[in-house]
Parts: structure tokens; C-alpha cells; sequence
């Protein structure tokens, strides 16, 4: 079947520090790969994406890149603020029988960052 | 542009009492979904639907019912609420068929059964 798993919370960082959330999966087929982030008090939204081995996602300074011969999609940011404090869940997407997706989540991984 | 908007954000019920959780959006997305958060656990889905009149049963479904009379509309009853069901319950849609579309959210509701 279809899992996540990424790393055990919580991270707490001082500001400009380096962050790697660590992400793998097991998967049928070939997936897409997913970072959502939820701020407190509100619903995920989306981060970055890659839908193919070897794409890179980025977005607001954070990447993640498709590893499928390490079945893996690590989160990483060079200089991590206040701002980026939150929950960072990774998923995967599978198509469901050809009639929408089939989202799995990992537990999330709350972050938080201090000035 | 509204997205997905859920209503209520919060509620108390007592064991035994019902609710329905209303869950719309204005993307004119095809596919819909129910799932619920719980504290280091994820998200588990409930309920999706991949068009009006078309839905079926996602990981949790026992306790909760859903109906899709329209494209914007997807609502989550609970019947007979139970302490299990305290959650935080969020609806999604997303537009694409294959595995490459993203999830838009709605803000949450947040449920609290004593």
C-alpha cells in the first residue's frame, strides 16, 4: 500500500538556521510528491510539489527533490524565520482506480522558529 | 475568490446528538473530500466524492454520511456523535483525475463531542 513517513516532531530553530525535514514513502506505480504547511488556526495549503523522479519543488525558499531510487522528498530551507514557524506535513498522490486522487499524508512535523 | 469555505469552525455536541458539517467551494472542482485531523496523526480520509451524486468511502467512514447533490456542495453528517469523532474536520477539492493536482483546503472545523 501506499505510506508516508517523515521526521518526529517538534524542531525548534533559531532564526537563519538550516532546516531539513526528512520525508520517505512507499508507493505503488509513480506518485506525486507533496509539502503542505499549516499555519496555526488554519487549513493546509500547499507548498511545493514534484511529479516526477528527479523534479525539484521550490517555493518561498524551500525545496524538496524527488529521489525515487532513495524513495524520499526531504524539505529543506537555507534560512529559516519566524515567519516559517508551522506544521509541514508531506504527501503522496496515486491515482484512485482513474476516478480522482489518492492523498496519504504523513503525521506532520510541527516547526518552530525563535528570533 | 473563496476557495473552500466550511461552516461551522467550532462546535460543542453532546454524545448522541447530530450535526452536519457544510463544506462548499466555487472552483467548480470535480473532486471532493472529507478528512479529519487528530493530534501527531495526519490526516485520514472519510468521505470523497468524484462528482454530484457520486461518492464512496475513504479510511474512517463508520459514523459520519455524505451527500453530493451539486458540484459546490459537500456536506459531512454525523450521526449519533460519539467522544471519537472530537476532531478537527477538513473538506478538499481538487480538480485533477491523475496524480498531479493539488489538495485546496478549506479553514477547518473544529468539533468537541462531550
Amino acid at each position: 500500500g501506499n505510506s508516508v513517513t517523515q521526521m518526529e516532531g517538534p524542531v525548534t530553530l533559531s532564526e537563519e538556521a538550516f532546516l531539513t525535514i526528512n520525508c520517505t514513502y512507499t508507493a505503488t506505480g509513480y506518485p506525486s510528491l507533496f509539502w503542505y504547511v499549516q499555519y496555526p488556526g488554519e487549513g493546509l495549503q500547499l507548498l511545493l510539489k514534484a511529479t516526477k523522479a528527479d523534479d525539484k519543488g521550490s517555493n518561498k525558499g524551500f525545496e524538496a527533490t524527488y529521489r525515487k531510487e532513495t524513495t524520499s522528498f526531504h524539505l529543506e530551507k537555507g534560512s529559516v524565520q519566524v515567519s516559517d514557524s508551522a506544521v509541514y506535513f508531506c504527501a503522496l498522490s496515486n491515482t484512485r482506480d482513474n476516478y480522482g486522487q489518492n492523498f496519504v499524508f504523513g503525521p506532520g512535523t510541527r516547526l518552530s522558529v525563535l528570533p | 475568490n473563496a476557495g473552500v469555505t466550511q461552516t461551522p469552525k467550532f462546535r460543542i455536541l453532546k454524545i448522541g446528538q447530530s450535526m452536519t458539517l457544510q463544506c462548499a467551494q466555487d472552483m467548480n472542482h470535480n473532486y471532493m473530500y472529507w478528512y479529519r485531523q487528530d493530534p501527531g496523526m495526519g490526516l485520514k480520509l472519510i468521505y470523497y466524492s468524484v462528482g454530484a451524486g457520486i461518492t464512496d468511502k475513504g479510511e474512517v467512514p463508520n459514523g459520519y454520511n455524505v451527500s453530493r447533490s451539486t458540484t459546490e456542495d459537500f456536506p459531512l453528517r454525523l450521526e449519533l456523535a460519539a467522544p471519537s469523532q472530537t476532531s478537527v474536520y477538513f473538506c478538499a477539492s481538487s480538480t485533477d483525475r491523475r496524480n498531479t493536482g493539488e489538495l485546496f483546503f478549506g479553514e477547518g472545523s473544529r468539533l468537541t463531542v462531550l
